[in-house]
């Protein structure tokens, strides 16, 4: 499968642990976007980079949320002390040079 | 501010009947706008995008400045459009996508 992958898929932990997601995107596609989408709802924007910079944050990513994409390659997003309210399927897309987001399957983060 | 808004969450028709599935849109400028669709147990997929004025899979969507709507429609629903449909915008050098609530599309035989 060549298209986004997200590890895990599946993440349970309980509430105050940190937990780490990895993306890593097509391989040639220069911009990645984390978004979060909680049940009912549609995907929320979290941030995105190009390569390695990141150029945008949602007001929702609050500080105990961190996301890098060191080498402008695969991408981490790390959530700190996590919460309740943190249970969400977290989503990865990435963007060449066209419009298409081509997303990922997800990891869906279950905080008891 | 920008925002989608999908009024059913819910829609159930017969298989060969006609579908329309609702999208409106607020955004100030002149948005780019996307159905995305999500087939059970698969990721999010592009369906459509405005820009390119094509038909996919026999559905179509025509973008309404003056009513800021970009519904979806196909004359005669099959089983297989039987999924979870995102309409979704982009604003004009933005990057990122700003999303629906979805509407659950069954096609019911």
């Amino acid at each position: 499968d060549t298209g986004v992958s997200q590890d895990p898929r599946h993440k349970i932990t309980k509430r105050g642990q940190n937990v780490t997601f990895r993306c890593d995107p097509i391989s040639e596609h220069n911009r990645l976007y984390w978004y979060r989408q909680t049940l009912g709802q549609g995907p929320e924007f979290l941030t995105y980079f190009q390569n390695e910079a990141q150029l945008e944050k949602s007001r929702l990513l609050s500080d105990r949320f961190s996301a890098e994409r060191p080498k402008g390659s695969f991408s981490t997003l790390e959530i700190q002390r996590t919460e309740q309210g943190d249970s969400a399927m977290y989503l990865c897309a990435s963007t060449g040079g066209g419009a298409e987001a081509f997303f990922g399957q997800g990891t869906r983060l279950t905080v008891v | 501010a920008q925002r989608v808004t999908q009024p059913e969450k819910l829609l159930s028709v017969f298989k060969g009947a006609p579908v329309e599935l609702k999208c409106n849109y607020s955004y100030s400028g002149s948005p780019e706008l996307f159905w995305y669709v999500q087939y059970s147990r698969q990721r999010l997929q592009l369906l459509l995008r405005h820009i390119s004025r094509e038909s996919i899979k026999g559905f179509t969507a025509d973008l309404n400045k003056g009513e800021t709507s970009f519904h979806l429609k196909k004359p005669f629903a099959q089983e297989e459009d039987s999924a979870m449909y995102y309409c979704a915008l982009k604003g004009q050098g933005a990057q990122k996508l700003v999303f629906g609530q979805g509407t659950r599309l069954t096609i019911n035989p």
